[in-house]
């Protein structure tokens, strides 16, 4: 499969705790999103990646977001401290620019702080 | 602040039933607009880009206008399936070929058989 790949799918955890997750997105895309989705909202942009440059920050991204792309190809994005209100979806996708301008997605990881 | 509206919220049809849903979004710097399918546990699925004012697209019974100048489209599904069950997304960008997307809430779409 060649598709855009999110690692967990699921991830559980304690309030105060980090998490980590991983993107591997389409092998020769050189651009790399993150979105989050909480209920009853559509995804909000957090960030994105040209090869290993980050090139823009939402302010949804406090200081105990990090995300990281350091060889251009895969992608972690980490949280520290976990809240409650961190518990979303967090999406990932990869497009090749120039080229198309269509943007294709993972399945996601749900995150739940408890 | 730049936002995209969809509607309905939801939209429950019988097998059958044609259905549309709308998006409005900011008409200004505009670049592309993107309709996603979204299914339970499945990525979301790209269904169209379209970018040119008057732009009309067609995937087998699903079909898409664009009318940048006033800010909105329009996705039509013909004879709804169960399997045509999703959330419909859709999301603008603007400002030139970052891909970065600002997407609606949705329009949650069942169709029962």
């Amino acid at each position: 499969d060649t598709g855009v790949s999110q690692n967990p799918r699921h991830k559980i955890t304690k309030r105060g705790q980090n998490v980590t997750f991983r993107c591997d997105p389409i092998s020769e895309h050189n651009r790399l999103y993150w979105y989050r989705q909480t209920l009853g909202q559509g995804p909000e942009f957090l960030t994105y990646f040209q090869n290993e440059a980050q090139l823009e920050k939402s302010r949804l991204l406090s200081d105990r977001f990090s995300a990281e792309r350091p060889k251009g190809s895969f992608s972690t994005l980490e949280i520290q401290r976990t809240e409650q209100g961190d518990s979303a979806m967090y999406l990932c996708a990869s497009s090749l620019v120039p080229g198309t301008t269509e943007a294709f997605f993972g399945q996601g990881t749900r995150l739940t702080v408890v | 602040i730049l936002n995209v509206e969809q509607s309905p919220q939801s939209l429950h049809v019988q097998e059958g039933d044609s259905t549309n849903f709308t998006c409005s979004f900011p008409s200004s710097n505009f670049y592309a607009l993107h309709w996603y399918r979204w299914e339970t546990a499945k990525s979301p699925e790209a269904l169209f880009v379209m970018t040119l004012n008057g732009d009309e697209k067609k995937k087998g019974r699903i079909s898409a206008t664009l009318n940048t100048k006033e800010g909105y489209s329009y996705l039509y599904i013909k004879g709804s399936q169960p399997e045509d069950s999703a959330t419909y997304l859709c999301a603008f960008s603007y400002g030139g070929a970052t891909n970065k997307l600002i997407f609606g809430t949705g329009t949650l779409l069942a169709v029962q058989p």
